[in-house]
């Protein structure tokens, strides 16, 4: 299995608050992702990074920031959260040696009441 | 943007059927993954196949990029089997397909 770890697993957390995802890999990959799954929409792609300090949005950026300041470690923050934002969130990992081909950590269950 | 679209969205079997999975996308790509969920939530990947033909074990996958659709086949299946199974497809940005959801019966 690829090394990578997401915390908390688990959060509830109220409307307004700031919350922030880890996600950390011992592959060195170079490519990190971050996800969101909700029913019916499978997982939408966030914010993804292509190196330290090097990011893009996805397909459902908006009230995401991300930031990447070591290789091994990519941060998912929800500045103000909402209640749209409860889901689960994925991270993944990628290398370019790979073709991309892509390995998941095992979800953070967010609850924003 | 690329669109991804899995059929069946459900499907149930009894233990030792086969099945097909299909996945379908709008425009050509380079890279195209099928994953399992399992009911534990945890995302397995099966197979990275931006074409041709796969197989690993009882399962086995086939995609024709000029035709723009893959397809996963699950032979004799079993009770493991069941869950959420998903295409993907792109490099970064990577598009995923809503999915198919498969339970099989004891």
């Amino acid at each position: 299995d690829a090394g990578i770890t997401q915390s908390p697993r688990h959060k509830v957390t109220e409307t307004g608050t700031p919350v922030t995802l880890r996600c950390h890999q011992t592959e060195n990959h170079r490519y990190m992702y971050w996800y969101r799954q909700d029913p019916g929409h499978g997982l939408r792609l966030i914010h993804y990074s292509y190196g330290v300090k090097d990011t893009d949005k996805g397909e459902v950026s908006d009230g995401y920031s991300v930031s990447r300041s070591k290789t091994e470690d990519f941060l998912l923050t929800l500045e103000s959260a909402t209640s749209s934002q409860t889901s689960v969130y994925f991270c993944a990992i990628s290398e370019l040696d790979t073709a991309y081909e892509q390995y998941f950590g095992p979800g953070t269950r967010l609850t924003v009441t | 943007g690329i669109q991804v679209e899995q059929s069946p969205p459900d499907l149930i079997l009894q233990e030792g059927a086969n099945s097909t999975l299909r996945c379908n996308f709008s425009d050509s790509v380079n890279n195209l993954q099928w994953f399992h969920q399992n009911p534990w939530g945890q995302l397995i990947n099966l197979f990275y196949i931006p074409s041709g033909t796969k197989q690993n074990g009882r399962l086995s996958a086939t995609t024709v990029a000029t035709e723009r659709y893959s397809l996963l086949y699950i032979s004799s299946s079993q009770t493991t089997d069941s869950g959420v199974y998903f295409c993907a497809v792109g490099s970064p940005p990577t598009i995923f397909g809503a999915g198919t959801r498969l339970f099989v019966k004891a």
